[in-house]
């Protein structure tokens, strides 16, 4: 594709309900980024996944939030039971290669996620 | 563990040079980048440097990188009102992808 989407683009939930938000990374990009951005707390990572290894999951604020990526293609975030600190930009990103190079992560929209 | 720190606003007039400072903890720094996120936007890089680098030029922008202070600035020279967005630093740890990115400053270019 032209460049990663995600969706939906905007989320309003309940308190306590589960989402899911998807994103569809550039067309051959090997490396899947997810990252949450809250107001005027940047950045925060959560989740990468490179190829066939194993993700490192060590950014998942907690055991709620889950992520997968089937078919080394598109990724699903998941989080449980939302609680209203959980509102934020959810942001994806993707990489073509592996640790070489400047390796330049492109950045989807974002999905804003509230929750109520 | 890492932190990329930045100031949140800057302020400046166009046709003035605009200068965004970002300080990181990481020694093991490979690269370290700077993104622009435009109201309604998803984060486009806009320049990188190599962690053996002390300087780079691109056009209106300029990288320069301390590595013995852990610190990043970037220079946009003759600031335009298209230039108004938030700016990330991030830096990338050592043998891996993963980035750390800072807290991002708002420039507003003022007329």
């Amino acid at each position: 594709g032209a460049g990663v989407s995600q969706s939906p683009s905007n989320k309003v939930t309940e308190k306590g309900k589960d989402v899911e938000l998807r994103c569809d990374p550039i067309s051959g990009h090997t490396a899947l980024y997810w990252y949450r951005q809250s107001l005027g707390q940047g950045l925060e990572f959560l989740i990468y996944f490179q190829g066939n290894s194993a993700p490192d999951k060590s950014g998942l604020p907690s055991d709620r939030f889950s992520a997968e990526r089937t078919g080394g293609s598109v990724s699903t975030l998941t989080i449980q039971r939302t609680q209203q600190e959980d509102s934020a930009v959810y942001l994806c990103a993707s990489s073509s290669t592996g640790t070489g190079g400047y390796n330049e992560q492109f950045f989807g929209p974002g999905t804003r996620l509230t929750v109520l | 563990g890492e932190d990329v720190e930045q100031s949140l606003f800057l302020s400046v007039r166009e046709g003035d040079s605009s200068v965004i400072n970002c300080t990181y903890t990481d020694s093991s720094s490979t690269y370290l980048y700077w993104y622009k996120q435009e109201p309604g936007a998803g984060l486009q890089l806009l320049t990188y440097i190599f962690s053996n680098m002390d300087m780079k030029q691109d056009q209106r922008l300029t990288v320069l990188l301390n590595k013995k202070d852990k610190h990043l600035s970037l220079r946009i020279a003759d600031t335009q009102t298209g230039d108004s967005a938030i700016y990330f630093c991030a830096e990338r740890e050592g043998g891996g992808n993963k980035l750390t990115f800072g807290t991002g400053t708002q420039l507003k270019v003022e007329l």
